[in-house]
């Protein structure tokens, strides 16, 4: 595709329950990321890959979170055992390894009830 | 210090105005500044690059002050299309990680 995707747009989970969240990065683009943003606030990082190794993973927020890119595309963010506090719009952004210059896709929002 | 700080506004401006807003930053090794654009319930989008020797690009001006650690952005003859959040992007990281602050709300009124 044109643009970064993700999936699903919207999920509600009952607290406790697991959710996995998609991004289909731009093809060709190394970088991946995962961002965390909650209503009125900036974007705040989770996790970056290149490529297939997951360099970075200091913004996960707790040993319930986990990230993937087996193959160095597509990415996978995994919330285990979800809490209300986990609520949030989850944008993934990719990039060409140029400092600076993300896409993002429209992100997935997150309700936990 | 908070890495990037940005004051969240709403900066409420008529249209035609010019307005502009400050962001600072913490790390003095930073080399590269951004200004993203994000519209309610949208992803964030690049808007601008800041250099140096500042950026301007048609009615958005983007300026550096490496001395007092702030980047700002101007926006003359503002448009009603120009109502957002302006999000400040510092690097924070070995490779390819940045930082975003909270943004600064912009409404532009008829």
């Amino acid at each position: 595709g044109a643009g970064v995707s993700q999936s699903p747009r919207y999920k509600v989970a009952k607290r406790g329950q697991d959710v996995a969240l998609r991004c289909d990065p731009i093809s060709g683009h190394v970088s991946l990321f995962w961002y965390q943003q909650a209503l009125g606030q900036g974007p705040e990082f989770l996790t970056y890959f290149q490529n297939e190794a997951q360099l970075d993973k200091s913004g996960l927020p707790s040993d319930r979170f986990f990230a993937e890119r087996p193959e160095g595309s597509v990415s996978t963010l995994k919330i285990q055992r979800t809490q209300q506090e986990d609520s949030a719009v989850y944008l993934c952004a990719s990039s060409l390894d140029r400092l600076g210059k993300l896409f993002f896709g429209s992100g997935t929002q997150l309700s936990v009830l | 210090r908070k890495e990037v700080e940005q004051d969240p506004g709403p900066f409420n401006v008529p249209e035609g105005a010019t307005v502009a807003f400050n962001c600072t930053y913490s790390n003095s090794a930073s080399q590269s500044f951004f200004w993203y654009r994000q519209d309610c319930r949208k992803e964030p989008k690049l808007l601008m690059s800041v250099y140096s020797s500042g950026n301007e690009d048609g009615r958005f001006t983007a300026q550096l002050n490496r001395a007092s650690q702030y980047i700002s952005l101007l926006i003359r003859d503002s448009k009603l299309s120009d109502s957002a959040t302006y999000l400040c992007v510092v690097p924070s990281g070995g490779y390819q990680k940045v930082t975003f602050g909270t943004g600064t709300k912009l409404q532009v009124i008829p």
